[in-house]
């Protein structure tokens, strides 16, 4: 069963329009998220995080939204650069179970942005 | 500021063998967490070490085991290898357990 679902398998947009991925989750016991990029070759890199507090994170051209009652998250890229071509990964935790605040990730949404 | 570093980059080993995939922490970071990520999957949690002590445990079976050094570097070993076990393993260490995790390049792992 994915706790953590990424529904796009890829997403096409063009240079200098927005991007939009979405997450969506089904464990309520998750209250903190991150999106992860990863280029082919390379491990995954930390993008922006949100905590289930906030509704909205927000990073230079990357902001994250929450929405806790829909269980959902999603992330914008305004503008959309070439560069940002590569596989996004949202990911949850739950920080609070005295556990190993493990990550659980969605499978991934590839994107590309055409010049 | 040097970030995770894991070793070797590809390895491809026999069913039946052992693997010993390593992996140097963050300066300054005492948390290490080890992931799979199988071909078209998101990656998957095997367990994080916390000071040198295993600090939780996704669903693998025991042959999968770490280790963690007192400079915090970290060791994931695999016994009796699958053809399943063919993967990208990432180790992601953190300052501490429930903030950001920054991870390695990872290791190819083959298995044939």
């Amino acid at each position: 069963d994915q706790q953590v679902k990424q529904n796009s398998p890829s997403l096409s947009v063009q240079e200098g329009r927005i991007s939009i991925l979405n997450c969506d989750y089904t464990n309520s016991m998750f209250d903190y998220f991150l999106w992860y990029k990863k280029y082919p070759a390379e491990g995954p890199t930390f993008l922006i995080s949100i905590s289930s507090i906030k509704d909205k994170n927000e990073d230079g051209r990357f902001t994250v939204f929450l929405n806790k009652s829909a269980k959902h998250l999603s992330l914008h890229i305004v503008p959309s650069q070439p560069g940002d071509s590569a596989v996004y990964f949202c990911a949850a935790s739950a920080t609070g179970q005295g556990g190993s605040e493990k990550l659980v990730f969605g499978k991934g949404t590839k994107l590309t942005v055409n010049p | 500021e040097t970030g995770v570093t894991q070793s070797p980059t590809h390895l491809i080993k026999t069913r039946g063998q052992q693997v010993t995939l390593r992996c140097s922490s963050q300066s300054g970071h005492n948390t290490v967490s080890w992931y799979q990520q199988a071909l078209g999957q998101g990656p998957q949690f095997i367990f994080q070490y916390y000071r040198e002590e295993e600090n939780g445990r996704g669903n693998f079976p025991p042959r999968f085991s770490g280790l963690q050094f007192p400079n915090y570097s970290s060791e994931l070993n695999v016994n009796a290898l699958e053809l399943d076990d063919s993967a990208l393993y990432l180790c992601a260490s953190s300052s501490q357990t429930g903030t950001e995790a920054f991870f390695g390049q990872g290791t190819r792992l083959t298995v044939v």
